[in-house]
């Protein structure tokens, strides 16, 4: 079974400065690697899939990238509506599919 | 637009069996190439994936609950299901159906399903 370790468990920034979040997982990944956005009572939303490609309307400042067994999301300059908690995911090839638990981006 | 929408009880006894139905609207669940799944999430933690189901039967489940765990799928009623059985207070969660291939693109709003006697 993958495990996937997120970090930080809590990342504290101020709006414009730029996050790196990091999903590291326990064995080499293929790059079926997404990132999702969750904010309170909202469903999950995928912002990047495959590692590195944005979903359908996401903006442009928020970037995926990685592979092996380093992944990482970077959100190049925060606005007020990006402080949520961040998970990664990973399907296998024997498709099981488990997430990271997520890294909580809070206000600084 | 693809959407999907949970549906079931809220409230479920000890030991007794978690039953949720997802429906699925903006096509037929047969015609499209994903899998459909159901994730959980516990109130304050992070998110489970349970298990998966395509449109012609063939599932996975999450290893820690295979046991406890049935997904079907109704081609008729253009929807999906979920049964977990013997289920306790650590079942208490929000429960999720999602399509995906890789990664989980369209979500129903969730459905909060307390164990509690």
């Amino acid at each position: 079974e993958i495990v996937l370790t997120q970090s930080p468990a809590t990342l504290s920034l101020s709006p414009g400065e730029r996050a790196t979040l990091s999903c590291r997982a326990s064995q080499s990944l293929s790059n079926y690697l997404a990132w999702y956005q969750q904010k309170p009572g909202q469903t999950p939303r995928l912002l990047i899939y495959d590692a590195s490609n944005r979903a359908t309307g996401i903006p442009a400042r928020f970037g995926g990238s990685g592979s092996g067994t380093d992944f990482t999301l970077t959100i190049s300059s925060l606005e007020p509506e990006d402080f949520a908690i961040y998970y990664c995911q990973h399907r296998s090839a024997w498709r099981e599919i488990t997430f990271g638990q997520g890294t909580r981006l809070e206000i600084k | 637009q693809l959407q999907l929408q949970e549906s079931g009880p809220g409230l479920v006894k000890p030991s007794e069996t978690l039953s949720l139905a997802c429906d699925v609207f903006g096509g037929s669940i047969s015609t499209f190439t994903y899998f459909w799944g159901w994730i959980r999430q516990p109130p304050g933690k992070g998110l489970e994936w349970i298990g998966s189901i395509y449109s012609t039967g063939i599932t996975y489940y999450n290893p820690s609950l295979r046991s406890r765990v049935t997904l079907s799928v109704d081609t008729s009623r253009n929807q999906f299901s979920l049964k977990l059985t013997s289920v306790t207070a650590a079942d208490t969660a929000v429960y999720y159906c999602a399509s995906h291939r890789n990664f989980f693109d369209n979500w129903g709003p969730g459905t909060l399903v307390t164990v509690s006697s």
